[in-house]
């Protein structure tokens, strides 16, 4: 079972910042916390991922807490291409990944 | 660099046929993961092989269901004689040593007639 709770859809403005939500009160010490997407019938796609620290590259920028107790993917100018299923998924190194019902995004223009 | 390749993009099978769809990882990649996701539902992990191994096929249907990775060639998802319910997109991914990010595949569509 997926260790994650996810917001089931929510609305971002074209141009906006799009922040989703993930709480994973129960991640261990050694567990990353990945987000991945998935645009309609497509293969998911990466997007980011951290332990502890905040991490930042061309797609998005990742916020962990400092409890690691939960966490924020924030895509900084959303776009109708940005519309899809956002997975936030805590993995411990090596394992597999368990996909949870994510958070459905609607980019309105 | 090539991504994950699957083939084929669609196999379309009639009740009771063999279906077998491929999955070649990334160049250097030696882990592969196998996904199932039927029609509006989430993505449910099925079995996740290293070279010649697996090392979890905790989701893996107990009956007709069976996957390998060989030494050589693509890693292959198996269905033995398929049921309507088997329809469904199988997509596959690898990673280079199992710790890292996963890169999927566009999927196979099958279509169970």
């Amino acid at each position: 079972d997926a260790k994650t709770t996810q917001p089931p859809s929510m609305d971002c403005a074209e141009g906006r910042a799009a922040n989703l939500p993930c709480n994973h009160s129960t991640i261990s010490g050694n567990e990353y916390v990945y987000w991945y997407r998935q645009i309609h019938s497509q293969g998911p796609q990466y997007i980011i991922h951290g332990l502890k620290n905040n991490e930042t590259n061309e797609m998005a920028s990742l916020i962990i807490t400092e409890d690691r107790k939960s966490s924020t993917l924030i895509l900084p100018h959303a776009t109708l291409r940005d519309t899809a299923v956002y997975y936030c998924i805590v993995r411990p190194p090596g394992d597999k990944i368990i996909f949870g019902k994510g958070t459905r995004l609607h980019i309105l223009p | 660099n090539a991504g994950v390749m699957q083939n084929p993009r669609h196999l379309v099978r009639r009740r009771g046929q063999e279906a077998r769809l491929r999955c070649s990882p990334m160049k250097g990649h030696s882990h592969v993961y196998w996904y199932r996701q039927l029609p509006e539902e989430g993505l449910k992990f099925m079995v996740y092989l290293q070279k010649e191994n697996i090392i979890d096929e905790s989701g893996m249907p107990k009956e007709r269901f069976s996957a390998e990775f060989p030494k050589e060639g693509p890693s292959i998802l198996r269905i033995q004689q398929v049921v309507r319910g088997d329809s469904a997109a199988y997509f596959c991914a690898s990673s280079q040593r199992g710790i890292e990010k996963l890169f999927f595949g566009s999927g196979t569509q099958l279509s169970v007639l």
